[in-house]
């Protein structure tokens, strides 16, 4: 098993540019979560999907964040435009349903310039 | 009031000694409870989960649960220096899905 893998691992773009981070979760996880997480606010929930559908995206920041998930095997979150407040590491976690451990990705370190 | 609060350190015990980490919640409808490391620069790995009252002890980690007091704790016995990371507390929430909420950590440095 691969584990929960996201691309890429290292981002940097200018303020303003669109932003795409990608999640293949967990052959089988059939629940997934976008974190973001960074020194003054530590690891927030912004959405999760459970088969695909998102049930809460209470945590998103803004409009300008959007997160979608067509398949059982591939998530994205958007940040379109981006700020420099925008700037932390972004994880990728899935889970079966019936178990409550999740397990991360290696996430996507964002810096926006 | 945070969903999921603990001290963020940095705790510093000496090696050998034991380490103890705690956790409050507020929700008390949670119903699973997890503890996980962080090295720096590393994604969080699980390492104990405890769904019931009592104490639950894996290898050299304990975490212990109490539901009345909503609180949640880990001991790390015979503390090492590779044990020195960040340990997130996190919460799985009452209503159906799973919704995981982590406190901030608290990061913990074992010095030889």
């Amino acid at each position: 098993d691969a584990g929960v893998i996201q691309s890429p691992r290292h981002e940097v773009t200018e303020m303003g540019q669109e932003v795409t981070l990608r999640c293949k979760p967990i052959s089988g996880h059939n629940s997934l979560f976008w974190y973001r997480q960074t020194m003054m606010r530590g690891l927030e929930l912004l959405i999760y999907f459970n088969n695909n559908v998102p049930i809460d995206d209470s945590g998103m920041p803004e409009d300008r964040f959007s997160a979608k998930m067509p398949n059982a095997s591939f998530s994205t979150l958007k940040i379109q435009p981006s700020e420099p407040r925008d700037s932390a590491v972004y994880f990728c976690a899935s889970t079966r349903t019936g178990a409550s451990e999740a397990f991360f990705g290696q996430g996507t370190r964002l810096t926006v310039v | 009031q945070k969903e999921v609060e603990q001290n963020s350190g940095p705790l510093s015990v000496p090696e050998g000694a034991i380490a103890s980490l705690n956790c409050t919640y507020s929700d008390r409808g949670s119903q699973s409870f997890f503890w996980y490391r962080q090295y720096s620069g590393k994604s969080p790995e699980l390492i104990m989960s405890i769904y019931s009252n009592g104490d639950k002890e894996d290898g050299r980690f304990t975490a212990q649960l109490n539901k009345a007091s909503q609180y949640v704790s880990l001991l790390i016995r015979d503390s090492q220096p590779s044990d020195s990371a960040t340990y997130l507390c996190a919460v799985n929430r009452s209503g159906g899905y799973n919704k995981l909420i982590f406190g901030a950590g608290t990061r913990l440095a074992v010095h030889p």
